[in-house]
């Protein structure tokens, strides 16, 4: 069955940089959710998109964005990358009228030097 | 969305049964109990959730309190691929509100 697809699967950028973190959905799928999770902590809701509009806001930095397109996929852009924003990034799907759980990503981490 | 306690870790003997418990005395009426749980390296899989009744998949079983202030999440027979954290978790919003992770149970496995 197909997973959630998420790009790149290591990251590496320099403090003050940009990056792009993209996430394809199970086909089907509605809502896609970003998570960070950083060394030795546990997954920090960030934001969560339906139906390409935002749904509901965590924790995420003002430096971030994220937005959903027409064909379901997301991007997360990080702009002036912190050493702190170092961490594991999962994406998620769902369908929105579904409890039966979340699908997560392989997640993509990203090392800020 | 309510707070939840388990132990930060256990350990078990392979092929033994595992009970995981979690704590939610705060538990609202329209709380969903899920479990996820995370293998090293690896996003956070879904494993059960449950509101009121006792629910069973081919993953593990799920036993909840009369008064659903806790829960159990029972693995029959452990094995090393089931090392993992496992969280706790109550969901109550809409299908599009983001999952609160907690802190999880750290499962040993000893072969």
């Amino acid at each position: 069955a197909a997973g959630v697809i998420q790009s790149p699967r290591h990251l590496i950028k320099e403090k003050r940089e940009t990056a792009t973190l993209k996430c394809y959905p199970i086909p089907r799928h509605d809502t896609v959710y970003w998570y960070q999770q950083g060394p030795g902590q546990d997954p920090q809701f960030l934001i969560s998109f339906y139906e390409k509009m935002q749904s509901d806001k965590g924790s995420i930095p003002d430096r971030f964005s994220a937005q959903q397109f027409s064909d379901y996929h997301s991007e997360l852009n990080m702009s002036s990358l912190e050493l702190g924003d170092s961490a594991l990034y999962f994406c998620a799907s769902s369908l929105e009228e579904s409890r039966f759980g979340y699908t997560f990503g392989s997640g993509t981490r990203l090392t800020v030097v | 969305d309510a707070k939840t306690t388990q132990p930060n870790s256990m350990e078990s003997n392979e092929e033994e049964p595992v009970h995981l418990p979690c704590n939610h005395s705060t538990i609202s009426g329209t709380d969903y109990i899920h479990w996820y749980r995370q293998l090293p390296s690896q996003g956070p899989e879904y494993v059960i959730h449950g509101l009121t009744s006792n629910v069973n998949n081919r993953m593990a079983s799920l036993a909840i309190a009369e008064d659903r202030k806790s829960s159990t999440l029972i693995l029959h027979r452990a094995t090393l691929r089931d090392a993992a954290v496992y969280y706790c978790i109550l969901y109550s919003g809409g299908g599009a509100d983001g999952l609160t992770f907690g802190k999880g149970t750290h499962l040993i496995i000893q072969p």
